[in-house]
């Protein structure tokens, strides 16, 4: 069956620090993966995918297939960060949620 | 930016009653989805709709559940009888084609509560 994983349902880390959010999935096809933040009050906005290997707010991501691993990086993390982060796996025409991780950065 | 946007931001509904959750997605969008999250789980695929048609639904979108695109912008979920399971925020989504290249843009969310 499709999942997406994400261990850690919340994340704190110092202003400064690097962050990594875990994700995880399970698919037998072409995986295709993105990531979703959510700023508090705010919609699901597409933050990364991993097709276009993108740098967006200083955040990376890359797929390890034999690890079965999307994980969301970035070297310093900044106070504006905090947010809910979502891993999605696509599959057919729908996204495959992850139960998100809520990331606060700590001043 | 364009965004797809909702209506209303929030919905209180006795039991029973029927629920029209309002969508408009973006406007050169082609696919539109319908997305729920019951509070503190996953947001959970709901029905995919593309072409004037359903073209993938999930479990969770049975016969009390149906989508319409009555115009050229809009996109609709009903609820016909709803359960107090039904309380969720709901999401609409919209994206141009299918995969990586495309991806799904969401609206604000439909906070619907069903006393």
């Amino acid at each position: 069956a499709q999942r997406v994983t994400q261990p850690e349902k919340l994340l704190s880390v110092f202003k400064g620090a690097p962050v990594e959010l875990k994700c995880n999935y399970s698919y037998s096809g072409s995986p295709e993966l993105f990531w979703y933040v959510q700023y508090s009050r705010q919609r699901l906005q597409l933050l990364l995918r991993h097709i276009s290997r993108e740098s967006i707010k200083g955040f990376t991501a890359d797929l390890n297939k034999g690890e079965t691993s999307f994980h969301l990086k970035k070297p310093f993390a900044q106070e504006e960060d905090s947010a809910m982060y979502y891993c999605a796996l696509r599959v057919a025409q729908k996204l495959v949620f992850g139960q998100g991780t809520r990331l606060t950065i700590n001043p | 930016e364009p965004e797809v946007t909702q209506t209303p931001s929030h919905q209180v509904t006795q039991m029973g009653q029927e629920v029209i959750l309002r969508c408009v997605p973006i406007s050169n969008h082609l696919y539109f989805y319908w997305y729920r999250q019951i509070l503190g789980q996953k947001v959970e695929f709901l029905v995919s709709f593309y072409n004037n048609e359903i073209s993938e639904k999930s479990e969770i979108f049975d016969d009390q559940f149906s989508v319409e695109r009555p115009d050229g912008s809009n996109f609709t979920l009903k609820i016909r009888s709803t359960k107090l399971e039904d309380s969720a925020m709901y999401f609409c989504a919209s994206s141009f084609g299918q995969g990586g290249v495309q991806p799904q843009h969401f609206g604000d969310g439909t906070r619907l509560s069903i006393l």
